[in-house]
């Protein structure tokens, strides 16, 4: 079974508009979360990271994303999209020594 | 972060034949992963390559395949081999850096079997 769930496979949003890219986890214990962006014919990008601590996660780029535990979540947010945040991306959990992504999620802001 | 560079950036192979995948980081680290990216689709690992000893393999990927190299601490290789258009992917290699073992990646080197 997946350990990392993006349940949409495309986002589109309006430029200036908030942007919300859904992730959930089903790890046991305390997860290590992240999130990547890839831009076209690019690799990826570190975007941010949740270890512990604060449920709101600050980072790249104006991106951050909510820990939430009872809803198995890591869903990253951007309260102003721009057309530059077009692009793929990928949660991923850590499960031992790797990283496990998601199948990803393509975003197209519109202008 | 890192600094990753990844050789070739692409290439276009002939099915049969077998290409070298070379990966330089710009300063030393354990561990050292190889991810494959199929069109469309999100990443795989591949293989674990520790220097000094042999790559750790990932269910469904085999040595004969994707034999990798890791002479020192700042540079593996992998080799596709005996190519099929099957094997048409990103190939990504990508580092171990930071307090919660987050990976850093190179470019990746897109290939294309005909």
């Amino acid at each position: 079974a997946q350990s990392v769930a993006q349940p949409e496979d495309q986002v589109n949003v309006a430029e200036g508009n908030p942007l919300t890219v859904k992730c959930t986890y089903s790890v046991s214990g305390n997860p290590y979360l992240f999130w990547y962006v890839q831009y076209p014919n690019r690799g990826l990008q570190f975007l941010l990271k949740y270890i512990t601590g604060d449920n709101l996660v600050k980072g790249s780029y104006g991106f951050e994303a909510e820990f939430n535990k009872s809803q198995t979540s890591f869903h990253l947010k951007k309260p102003s999209a721009l057309v530059s945040d077009s692009a793929l991306y990928f949660c991923a959990v850590r499960e031992l020594y790797k990283l496990s992504f998601g199948a990803g999620t393509t975003v197209t802001v519109r202008a | 972060s890192a600094v990753i560079s990844q050789k070739p950036s692409r290439d276009i192979c002939q099915r049969g034949t077998s290409l070298t995948i070379q990966c330089q980081v710009d300063s030393q680290v354990t561990m050292m992963f190889w991810y494959r990216q199929q069109p469309g689709q999100s990443l795989t690992l591949i293989a674990t390559a520790n220097q000094g000893s042999e790559a750790t393999y990932e269910s469904g990927f085999v040595i004969d395949k994707f034999p990798i190299s890791r002479p020192n601490l700042t540079f593996s290789t992998l080799t596709v081999s005996n190519m099929s258009p099957e094997d048409s992917s990103i190939y990504l290699c990508s580092v171990e850096r930071g307090s919660a073992g987050e990976l850093f990646f190179g470019e990746g080197s897109r290939l294309t079997v005909l």
